[in-house]
């Protein structure tokens, strides 16, 4: 079994739709969960992170995490064609020396 | 502002060439990673170092090897390019210790092709 889990999708919305985005894990020690946003041919962007449980939110773009259920979701509120891209889930236990990645979620937002 | 910087957007080897991949951060970083980046396989460590001449071999380090001379700097070395090393090449840096303001930061990849 991964550490980490993401549906690689595609994903396909309209313009203007919630998206959400999910990855779910098994390593109970990871405590920093990142996303990362990466277009086409263009290295990885941080886009949130969040320690520990709980909700991030940054413009249209919520970051949750539920440590319980191991189990976090990214949601982008009135999508835009800009935010077509993949998604990439990241976490760590608490050190920066190792980092799990999911396999990413293609995301197109349709005009 | 994190920058992590590679010195080629793209590049194209023959097979059995000696390929030097330049990654260079300006936050002080201590640690720096390499991915290869490949469609189904997500990113997958190919080596990492925490500190000056230090370094570590991650899930995939067969084919490479590496250089930390300044704590800046991060060179990936493919001694004898082959064909299954088509791909794309990330570079990482970060904190040893991970901050609620502070985590890893990706440049913007070397597309390697090898023919």
């Amino acid at each position: 079994q991964k550490e980490v889990e993401q549906d690689p999708g595609p994903l396909s919305v309209p313009e203007g739709a919630i998206v959400s985005l999910n990855c779910t894990y098994s390593n109970s020690a990871f405590q920093y969960f990142m996303w990362y946003r990466q277009y086409s041919r263009k290295g990885p962007e941080l886009l949130m992170y969040t320690y520990s449980s709980g909700n991030k939110e940054d413009g249209r773009f919520t970051a949750q995490v539920d440590k319980s259920s191991k189990y976090i979701s990214l949601f982008i509120r009135d999508s835009q064609p800009s935010d077509s891209a993949t998604y990439l889930c990241a976490m760590s236990p608490n050190t920066g020396n190792q980092f799990y990645f999911g396999t990413g979620t293609s995301l197109t937002v349709i005009p | 502002d994190v920058k992590v910087t590679q010195s080629s957007r793209y590049l194209v080897k023959r097979t059995g060439e000696k390929v030097f991949l330049e990654c260079v951060q300006d936050m002080d970083h201590e640690n720096m990673f390499w991915y290869r980046q490949d469609p189904g396989l997500g990113l997958r460590l190919i080596y990492f170092s925490y500190d000056v001449k230090m370094k570590e071999k991650g899930d995939i380090p067969e084919g490479y090897s590496v250089s930390r001379e300044k704590k800046e700097r991060f060179s990936l070395i493919l001694e004898s390019a082959s064909t299954n090393q088509t791909s794309m090449y990330l570079c990482a840096s970060s904190l040893p210790t991970l901050f609620s303001t502070d985590t890893q930061y990706f440049g913007p990849g070397t597309r390697l092709t090898v023919l």
